[in-house]
């Protein structure tokens, strides 16, 4: 089956900084990647769609200028929030899409839990 | 605008009890995808089942099997038998063609032994 990557798994920062997640499609292209953020006990919400080449589409309430998502192969995708606040801990995880057809499956990473102290 | 309602927050069964998880969807989309996830402690997604519209039929594997129902917009979820390595949130989610996947809020399964 197709596997998705990211990096890292854990991450602890101190307020104010920035940290990168970085999200791998390891055996297959993925023309589209998407971004979701879970709080806990909460669900999976949506942050972004990214397709490679092109800049990524926010979802609204979310600040495109905290969250900048790059998309520059078809193999990686990668989250950057600056200057992290302790609001923003939450685990994120990415997900590839294979194809932008009929086949619309999508592969999910493990997930980055991210702790802003 | 698609919507995924997982009305059940927690279900508490014991061992070998079977459960039923519900989800019911709404789309404007003929053509979509339903999938049903499981979310153990450790945070990562376990794909467990990828059904399109066109395909209405029940499936069964091993202990878990699924109900689609396009008439009532339900597409169900049952454990037969639980065991404690069921327990883990289990969340519903559709997906449009070209479209990105929603997730219902997810029912939070404890089997205890």
């Amino acid at each position: 089956g197709a596997v998705v990557s990211q990096h890292p798994s854990r991450v602890i920062c101190k307020s104010g900084t920035s940290v990168k997640i970085e999200c791998r499609s390891l055996d297959f292209q993925a023309t589209t990647m998407f971004w979701y953020r879970q709080f806990p006990k909460q669900s999976l919400m949506l942050m972004a769609t990214s397709n490679e080449g092109s800049k990524a589409t926010y979802e609204q309430g979310v600040e495109k200028d905290k969250f900048l998502i790059n998309h520059a192969s078809l193999t990686l995708s990668t989250l950057t929030v600056t200057s992290a606040h302790p609001e923003d801990s939450s685990f994120y995880i990415c997900s590839a899409r294979r194809s932008a057809g009929w086949d619309n499956e999508q592969f999910f990473g493990p997930g980055t839990r991210l702790t802003v102290l | 605008a698609q919507k995924v309602t997982q009305a059940q927050t927690e279900i508490s069964v014991v061992e070998k009890e079977d459960v039923t998880l519900d989800c019911v969807y709404e789309t404007r989309d003929t053509t979509y995808y339903l999938f049903w996830y499981k979310q153990p402690p450790s945070g990562e997604l376990v794909f467990l089942i990828r059904r399109n519209s066109f395909d209405e039929q029940n499936e069964i594997s091993g202990r878990y099997s699924w109900n689609f129902q396009k008439s009532t917009s339900s597409f169900n979820f049952t454990i037969t038998a639980s065991q404690v390595v069921d327990s883990a949130v289990y969340f519903c989610a559709l997906s449009e063609v070209y479209g990105d996947m929603r997730f219902g809020a997810g029912t939070r399964l404890t089997v205890k032994p």
